[in-house]
């Protein structure tokens, strides 16, 4: 089974559009995330939900929208999408971190290509 | 804020010879870190890790240690397959909100070993 799926795998879609890419995980993690990799492979975080809430949300256009409809998923939806917008989205889990657990470790999904045309 | 700086690449090598990845940091409190390995078009894979301050961490030949003294995580295998060409991306860990967990990436270094 595959601990964190990311669907689709592959988009390709015009400006202007809208559209989502969804992740779930089997792992029982409480953390998920978005991440974004660029074409020169530079990869930095978007989003952390812990438990459905929202924890981390760096400086992302608000056309970017995660919902967390329970702590096994979390999807990204992306409105009008702009060129800049073509990338690798990975999704990414993890366990909550309490003292002396978890040492941060984040399980990562196969990743979804996205190509604004 | 914190930030880690690897080495650009690509890395040319031939099968087995020496690698090595450099790797610095700059963080607030005590960071785990960690490499992680993008085999082509696949996600990231952990590929090994360190908690504290000298801990070594070991797998597929891969090693790294944590030096606090230098703030380095450089990587290193000592007899390079064609199967390690893959990019290679240091990381650190900060824990936020004592529940989320933020990794910080390096740029990532891309390594073509040929036979």
């Amino acid at each position: 089974d595959t601990a964190v799926s990311q669907t689709p795998k592959y988009l390709v879609t015009q400006m202007g559009n809208d559209k989502s890419i969804k992740c779930e995980q089997n792992l029982g993690h409480d953390t998920m995330y978005w991440y974004k990799q660029d074409s020169k492979k530079f990869l930095k975080i978007m989003f952390s939900y812990n438990n459905k809430e929202l924890i981390i949300n760096e400086t992302v256009p608000n056309r970017f929208s995660p919902k967390s409809p329970d702590k096994a998923h979390l999807n990204l939806h992306i409105n009008s999408l702009e060129l800049g917008d073509s990338a690798v989205y990975f999704c990414a889990s993890s366990r909550i971190l309490t003292s002396g657990g978890n040492t941060g470790e984040l399980f990562f999904g196969e990743g979804s290509r996205l190509t604004v045309l | 804020g914190n930030s880690v700086t690897q080495m650009e690449g690509p890395v040319t090598l031939s099968e087995e010879a020496f690698l090595t990845i450099n790797c610095t940091y700059t963080a607030t409190g005590y960071p785990s870190l960690f490499w992680y390995v993008q085999y082509p078009g696949e996600g990231l894979q952990l590929l090994l890790k360190a908690t504290k301050a000298d801990d070594k961490g070991s797998n597929k030949g891969f090693e790294a240690t944590y030096r606090k003294e230098t703030t380095s995580f450089h990587l290193e295998k000592g007899s390079v397959q064609v199967s390690d060409s893959a990019v290679y991306f240091c990381a650190l860990s900060a824990l936020i909100k004592a529940a989320g967990n933020k990794l910080t990436f390096g740029g990532g270094t891309r390594v073509l070993v040929k036979p």
